[in-house]
């Protein structure tokens, strides 16, 4: 299993439609996880980190499920913005945090 | 506004020039990383520096020599590269220890010709 592994993409959806990506990861150690957003020729940004169960921030829900290792990251109400390429990243974790990327989701929200 | 800043923002260089891109961070991180982003391509993580000290290859070729001289700079160091070493390169920093989020400069876009 890779380190880290995203839904393959791309994800071609309306705006106001709800969308999930999932991303399962091979460390059991980690403790943080992490999506990142980047648009076209852009640095990763951070969007949301999850340290527990999961987390929230306004149309965006993140949620950890540890015991099958994999977090998923659900937009809702999409917009046009929201297209970008969105990462998972998880922890190689042991006390040495090397942000270990999966290959990302590409969505496009269309009119 | 990023707390991570790299220069230059393009570059364009001929297969036997030497050049170095530059990566400062005033985040008061300790750890810093060199990342590859070829079109189309996922990150690939080319050095990791950990107070200072490499901590992670990743069996990058020779041509590319990074230094990490104190915590707040990074500099990756090029030489005979390839066309095909043309990409981003993006340098993050971290804290280190725990598992914090890290945060990109702006990134090189690099052209070998």
């Amino acid at each position: 299993r890779k380190e880290v592994e995203q839904d393959p993409g791309p994800f071609n959806v309306p705006e106001g439609a709800t969308v999930a990506f999932n991303c399962t990861y091979s460390n059991s150690a980690s403790q943080s996880f992490f999506w990142y957003r980047q648009d076209c020729r852009k640095e990763p940004k951070l969007l949301m980190s999850v340290y527990s169960s999961g987390n929230e921030d306004g149309r965006f829900t993140a949620q950890l499920n540890r015991a099958s290792q994999y977090i998923s990251l659900l937009i809702r109400d999409s917009k046009l913005s929201d297209s970008a390429t969105y990462l998972c990243v998880v922890p190689q974790g042991g006390g040495s945090y090397i942000p270990t990327f999966g290959r990302g989701t590409s969505l496009i929200v269309h009119p | 506004e990023t707390g991570v800043t790299q220069t230059p923002r393009h570059l364009v260089m001929g297969m036997t020039n030497k050049k170095s891109l530059k990566c400062e961070q005033h985040l008061g991180h300790n750890a810093m990383y060199w990342y590859k982003q070829s079109a189309k391509k996922p990150l690939e993580l080319m050095f990791v520096y950990s107070l200072e000290e490499r901590v992670e290859n990743n069996s990058v070729p020779s041509r590319f020599s990074p230094e990490c001289p104190n915590s707040s700079h990074l500099f990756l160091h090029l030489h005979t590269l390839q066309p095909e070493d043309s990409a981003l390169y993006l340098c993050a920093s971290s804290l280190t220890g725990g598992e914090t989020e890290a945060f990109f400069g702006q990134g090189t876009r690099l052209t070998v010709v």
